[in-house]
């Protein structure tokens, strides 16, 4: 079955860029919607953004100035790159597949996570 | 300020129906999913769209939505359902499919 692997450095620098790859095994990157959420420690979840593997991308308004991301299909895997981070980024970061079925896909129902990557922005 | 609303906390007897509902404007538009995440883990999705249950999820889940709310129903709730329970949807504009989540529920089974 489809899984979803983060990736990155569990510690980064405050104005320092946040970047995390989720790499897909199981199944393939194609056809589906990407995504990124994340969540502070104790607190609710939080949607950063979204891209297709066309490269199309929708980003959360409140993060969308710093927020980039990117996807390689020849190694199925997908990044996010949040820059001039601040401890307010600390949190775990989820990527997450949108959910398709019967030709049809929910762009806002996640239907596999990653297991989440514990990121801190500290000097 | 998130704009789906969730209860922070509801409790029910084991075995018995518990409701967990969200609220917000760009429910009258759009679907809501459902997510159940336990302590540690990532969340799982069991609902989505109009009221639907992925596979492995129980059918004691079940959603509704009427006007700007939307309710989870756990019929008949084992132990096993304690856990935090996330609403998401389209943000109130609509625009370029943006996601929004509600602030979660922590459900508790006495």
């Amino acid at each position: 079955q489809v899984q979803l692997q983060e990736s990155g450095p569990g510690l980064v620098k405050p104005s320092e860029t946040l970047s995390l790859t989720c790499t897909v095994s199981g199944g393939s990157i194609n056809n589906y919607y990407w995504n990124w959420i994340r969540q502070p420690a104790g607190k609710g979840l939080e949607w950063i953004g979204r891209i297709y593997i066309s490269g199309s991308t929708n980003y959360n308004p409140s993060l969308k100035s710093r927020v980039t991301m990117s996807v390689d299909t020849s190694k199925n895997q997908f990044s996010l790159k949040l820059s001039s981070a601040t401890a307010a980024d600390t949190a775990v970061y989820y990527c997450a597949r949108a959910y398709c079925t019967g030709g049809r896909c929910y762009p806002d129902a996640f239907d596999i996570w990653g297991q989440g990557t514990m990121v801190t922005v500290s000097s | 300020s998130s704009e789906l609303t969730q209860d922070p906390a509801v409790s029910v007897a084991l075995g018995q129906t518990v409701r967990i509902t969200c609220q917000g404007d760009s429910l009258r538009s759009f679907y809501v999913s459902w997510y159940q995440q336990k302590p540690g883990q990532a969340p799982v999705l069991v609902i989505y769209g109009e009221n639907y249950r992925p596979s492995g999820i129980p059918d004691r889940f079940s959603g509704s939505s009427s006007g700007n709310t939307a309710s989870l129903t756990i019929t008949g709730a084992q132990a096993e359902d304690e856990a935090d329970y996330y609403c998401n949807s389209r943000d109130s504009s609509g625009i370029n499919l943006n996601v929004v989540f509600g602030g979660g529920t922590k459900l508790t089974v006495l």
